[in-house]
């Protein structure tokens, strides 16, 4: 299966922006990438998902390296509530099967007053 | 629009005792259902993962089994508790094979 890695914790200044790398050299051209974020005692929530293209959304932006190796999730003003466990995923055919969604152990973002 | 409900919400079971949790999805058909387990610090463990009716797959062999026997009903059961069974139990549901996994708040189960 494709793994990713990431950072076990990053910090950030409350209002600054905050880009948390994923690296995933191992990806296919068939894998979607997946951002979750996951607030304490409570289940991950998705945040934003693409294949080749940078995305963007209401909650953040999505860089994508153009090998696809790496992405980056962009959040452009840190807020307190920002504060999680960040989660990048692979999902496709060449992680397991679109249905086998696996986690790793994400990037704690910490945001400081 | 859709919602996914999972309880109870916390459990305290002693070693040896059943376990049955329950998850239903409302508001679509045919979802893709998954159990996750998460130990105090760590990461989401793939449980099992089930694409319709009577179709279940396993990730990792362990003291627990899922079924479902209704469309949008997934349920996760024991026998016998392990003190290893402890955890934060997640279901999570997608509309097909590639849309963003949507998660219930979870299940922290204590086994004592």
């Amino acid at each position: 299966d494709a793994k990713t890695t990431q950072p076990n914790s990053m910090e950030s200044n409350e209002e600054e922006p905050v880009h948390l790398p994923c690296n995933h050299s191992t990806i296919s051209g068939t894998d979607y990438i997946h951002w979750y974020r996951q607030l304490p005692s409570q289940g991950p929530e998705y945040v934003i998902h693409g294949l080749t293209s940078n995305v963007n959304n209401r909650m953040a932006s999505l860089a994508i390296a153009e090998d696809r190796k790496s992405s980056t999730l962009i959040l452009h003003r840190a807020t307190l509530r920002d504060a999680a466990v960040y989660y990048c995923i692979l999902r496709g055919s060449g992680s397991g099967g679109y249905q086998k969604v696996t986690f790793g152990t994400g990037t704690k973002l910490q945001v400081i007053p | 629009s859709q919602t996914i409900h999972q309880w109870p919400a916390t459990l305290v079971q002693p070693v040896g005792s059943p376990l049955s949790l329950e998850c239903t999805v409302e508001g679509t058909s045919n979802p893709n259902l998954y159990w996750y387990r998460q130990a105090a610090g760590r990461g989401l463990q793939l449980l099992f993962y089930s694409v319709g009716i009577g179709q279940i797959s396993s990730e990792v062999p362990q003291n627990l089994s899922a079924s479902r026997p209704q469309d949008r009903q997934f349920i996760l059961s024991s026998k016998k508790l392990l003190l290893s069974d402890s955890g934060f139990y997640l279901c999570a549901w997608s509309p097909h094979y590639n849309s963003p996994l949507h998660f219930g708040n979870g299940t922290r189960l204590t086994v004592t």
